[in-house]
């Protein structure tokens, strides 16, 4: 049990273009989904929280209005990364917690969404 | 906010040698996790272990709370065991499930 899917696992878009990543939890409701960020050798950064039906909580130093975070649905969470420029080239990895006392807040990560930008 | 170091940053082993990886946070913590990235990205869930010691076949791992630190233990290592390992804190008080990673220890284990 506690599988997340990613989608896609690997984008190559052109420099101004927007893309979409998908996050679903397949065999349980996840009330909590995070985003991470990856980049070569380094570790995960969190970008952002997101609530099923509420706004999405951003870290500091990340642009909502440039990764833009939908959680619609208990088992789908999406990231459009608007606007990419190849600096936003990276590793894009989601999470799912089920949130409830019995789950502990234990986070199961999909396979992650390699982004290249030209 | 809460600091989480790794070490060693690189470990390489011979088959069937003995590694342990350590973890040190520097306050107390609801959730910490111990993951190991494969050369594809994957993140795959070892153990949930804020505290006490758990065992998972050729993997073990310890975790003494009260001196903020955690140990991995991986017994006669396989090729497959390659990859990066990466300790994840959850700190204590209104943190909402948010993990804070560290910087990982590169595991290399030649046939």
């Amino acid at each position: 049990g506690a599988v997340v899917s990613q989608h896609p696992s690997w984008v190559i878009c052109k420099s101004g273009t927007s893309v979409k990543i998908e996050c679903r939890s397949l065999d349980f409701q996840a009330t909590t989904m995070f985003w991470y960020r990856q980049f070569p050798k380094q570790s995960l950064m969190l970008m952002a929280t997101s609530n099923e039906g509420s706004k999405a909580t951003y870290e500091q130093g990340v642009e909502k209005d440039k990764f833009l975070i939908n959680h619609a649905s208990l088992t789908l969470s999406t990231l459009t990364v608007t606007s990419a420029h190849p600096e936003d080239s990276s590793f894009y990895i989601c999470s799912a917690s089920r949130g409830d006392v019995s789950a502990k807040n234990i986070q199961y990560f999909g396979a992650g969404t390699r982004l290249s930008v030209l | 906010g809460i600091q989480v170091e790794q070490s060693p940053p690189d470990l390489i082993l011979q088959e069937g040698a003995n590694s342990t990886l350590r973890c040190n946070f520097s306050d107390s913590v609801n959730n910490l996790q111990w993951f190991h990235q494969n050369p594809w990205g994957q993140l795959i869930n070892l153990f949930y272990i804020p505290s006490g010691t758990k065992q998972n076949g050729r993997l073990s791992a310890t975790t003494v709370a009260t001196e903020r630190y955690s140990l991995l233990y991986i017994s006669s290592s396989q090729t497959t065991d390659s990859g990066v390992y990466f300790c994840a804190v959850e700190a204590g008080g209104t943190s909402y499930g948010k993990l804070t990673f560290g910087q990982g220890t590169i595991l290399t284990v030649h046939p």
